[in-house]
């Protein structure tokens, strides 16, 4: 069953503490992307990637770090400098020479 | 900076009518605007494209068109159904000489279908 997954679909963190979002996929897809999307507002792109081992950053990456040792994973970590994390993220991702992004089902993260 | 501009915001309609959804861009070199559903909870769900080589695409009930000269582009869904109820993003991106492909989105119009 191919597709992209993120786990968990919700996520619960005391404030201060750094916390990792998972984002797989196994549709032999290059690009991977995270956004970010809040209530009334459209996604914001937090970090991309093309290739493994290698990363950029999209407008809203302060606060959040990334990884990509594997094709099929895109781990995002939101770190304590993230001045406010509550929002419901979501991981993309693009198969090659083709420009359409295909989204996971997202991960709802929410501090205390 | 780029941006895109979506309205309405919210949009209601009697089942069976027609809803159209549109966008405006700022950067005259996008060349792909794709369209998203987003179902509450879930991720959003690409239900069709158009690249700028052509002025109108269509799939069943859901047609785009894309004007750019004046840089917008509209989502038409025709005969509207309770489960087209949902929150329907814009984007556009630039491609070429292998850019990545970075979607600039909309803030979304919320459409309910009324039975």
């Amino acid at each position: 069953d191919g597709g992209i997954t993120q786990s968990p679909k919700y996520l619960f963190r005391k404030e201060g503490q750094n916390v990792t979002l998972s984002c797989e996929q196994n549709l032999n897809h290059d690009a991977m992307y995270w956004y970010r999307q809040d209530p009334g507002q459209g996604l914001r792109l937090i970090y991309y990637s093309q290739i493994v081992n290698d990363f950029q950053k999209g407008d809203i990456a302060e606060g959040y770090s990334v990884s990509r040792e594997k094709k099929e994973s895109f781990p995002l970590t939101v770190t304590s400098a993230q001045k406010n994390p509550t929002a419901f993220y979501l991981c993309a991702s693009s198969p090659p020479g083709i420009d359409t992004q295909y989204f996971g089902p997202g991960t709802r993260l929410t501090v205390l | 900076g780029e941006n895109v501009e979506q309205h309405p915001s919210t949009l209601s309609v009697q089942e069976g009518d027609s809803a159209v959804i549109k966008c405006t861009y700022s950067d005259s070199a996008s060349n792909y605007f794709p369209w998203y559903k987003q179902e509450l909870g879930k991720g959003p769900q690409l239900i069709i494209d158009i690249r700028s080589n052509v002025g109108e695409k269509k799939d069943q009930r859901i047609a785009v068109t894309l004007n750019k000269t004046a840089k917008h582009f509209s989502l038409h869904i025709t005969e509207t159904q309770p489960e087209d109820s949902a929150v329907y993003f814009c984007a556009a991106s630039r491609l070429g000489g292998g850019a990545t492909n970075k979607l600039i989105f909309g803030t979304g119009t919320l459409l309910a279908v009324q039975p």
